[in-house]
């Protein structure tokens, strides 16, 4: 069976420090994806990152950055000088490529406030 | 845009009432998802459809049923509510596996309460 453990139920900064929002994985499979998702206070998940069991590369998107690390079943997200907006739920999740259904199991999220 | 409606953002509801919550994707996607999300638990799997008419259990599916008769509407039926399915109930959509734009698009939420 998949799972995923988000660690950190919680986190608290301050506006322009740096924060990295941990996610270890299980899975038996050999190919899969994993994603990381934003929910900020409005609700609606937003996609933020796809990556599949083959790119191990880390990956810089603006402030953002990911770091896969298949050794450790780890796909960490790290934010760089947060900001206000950024204070939202963070969900990583674990998809399965073996059927077409790509079934997801998701973290139980992070909840990530950035004071002013 | 892709895009994801739920048919209702807040509804309420009284024990042992039947309940529809409606979901359309614009898409063409082939795969529907039914989540229900709580405080502390993230997102939990209630069903899945990967074509029209097919569905599949996913890891909570008690008290909860689903009809897939076109291919971009996924319907969850509660048979009869009970206060433990006051929840937030998100639906998404995705294409399969190893196509480009391969990620699930969520919708806004249903926020149900059962009373």
């Amino acid at each position: 069976a998949q799972k995923v453990t988000q660690a950190q139920t919680e986190i608290s900064v301050v506006e322009k420090e740096d924060v990295t929002l941990d996610c270890v994985y299980e899975t038996r499979d050999t190919t899969y994806y994993l994603f990381w998702y934003k929910q900020p206070p409005s609700g609606e998940l937003v996609f933020l990152i796809r990556r599949n069991s083959f790119d191990e590369q880390n990956e810089i998107s603006g402030r953002y950055s990911w770091n896969f690390q298949k050794s450790t079943s780890s796909f960490n997200f790290t934010i760089t000088a947060s900001q206000v907006v950024d204070s939202a739920v963070y969900f990583c999740a674990l998809s399965e490529i073996n059927t077409n259904a790509g079934k997801s199991t998701f973290g139980d999220g992070t909840t990530l406030t950035v004071k002013p | 845009d892709v895009k994801v409606t739920q048919s209702s953002r807040y509804l309420v509801k009284r024990t042992g009432e039947k309940v529809f919550l409606e979901c359309v994707q614009d898409m063409d996607h082939e795969n529907m998802f039914w989540y229900r999300q709580d405080p502390g638990l993230g997102l939990r799997l209630i069903y899945f459809s990967y074509d029209v008419k097919m569905k599949e259990k996913g890891d909570i599916p008690e008290g909860y049923s689903v009809s897939r008769e076109k291919k971009e509407r996924f319907s969850l039926i509660l048979e009869s509510a009970s206060t433990n399915q006051t929840s937030m109930y998100l639906c998404a959509s995705s294409p399969i596996p190893g196509t480009s734009n391969y990620e699930q698009y969520f919708g806004p939420g249903t926020r149900l309460t059962v009373t």
